[in-house]
């Protein structure tokens, strides 16, 4: 199994609501990623998870709280968003987050829409 | 991680070769050349990496000029399959984020057009 999957494939919600993004494989990999990629402009990272541990946050705003509760899952919680916040929100695995030429495995990603 | 420069578009006839350039004139003795590419509605997806040799896999070939200041993939018979964003990144060996590398910085990509 070579599949990173990503629920719900699209998301609506209202500046007040609380939502989840969800992010699974079963490759037995041990690092994981968030991206974000607005419309025409390639993906940017928002985390890195490395054996279940925070290891990068690339200066995100509060309102996106990432959790790896283990190996397999990511969750991105998500509260109080802005428009602006709308956007493709892609989840990656690698191998070993301590080797940089690891090939990332990237999921389809969740469309996000921000009312 | 040093910079690297691609065309903004590119168009090829499907069955003929492609051949997607990559400038990085400040690549340092470390940085390996990775290629990623997405194709419509999907999540990028690995295609190739080298760090001086020329690579071949069974999705496309990566040819490294000899000083490594720019590189090439080689799509061998282009299919409209092959109709995606083509990222050339480049992956210093030598960083170290605290215990995890892996992030990926993106460039803006060439967007390959295949015609039937």
């Amino acid at each position: 199994d070579t599949e990173v999957t990503q629920t719900p494939k699209h998301l609506v919600m209202g500046m007040t609501n609380k939502k989840s993004l969800k992010c699974e494989q079963h490759m037995g990999h041990r690092a994981m990623y968030w991206y974000k990629q607005k419309a025409k402009k390639p993906p940017e990272l928002m985390f890195v998870y490395s054996y279940e541990k925070l290891s990068i946050n690339e200066s995100v705003p509060s309102r996106f709280s990432p959790e790896c509760p283990n190996s397999s899952l990511l969750n991105l919680h998500l509260h109080a968003l802005q428009p602006e916040d709308s956007a493709l929100y892609l989840c990656a695995s690698s191998q070993d987050g301590t080797r940089r030429h690891n090939e990332q495995f990237f999921g389809p990603g969740t469309r996000l829409t921000v009312l | 991680d040093a910079k690297t420069t691609q065309p903004n578009s590119m168009e090829s006839n499907e069955e003929e070769p492609v051949h997607l350039p990559c400038n990085h004139s400040t690549i340092s003795g470390t940085d390996y050349i990775h290629w990623y590419r997405q194709l419509p509605s999907q999540g990028p997806e690995y295609v190739i990496h080298g760090l001086t040799s020329n690579v071949n896999n069974r999705m496309a070939s990566l040819a490294i000029a000899e000083d490594r200041k720019s590189s090439t993939l080689i799509l061998h018979r282009a299919t409209l399959r092959d109709a995606a964003v083509y990222y050339c990144i480049l992956r210093d060996a030598n960083m170290n984020y605290g215990g995890s590398q892996g992030n990926l910085i993106f460039g803006k990509g060439t967007k390959l057009s295949v015609k039937p």
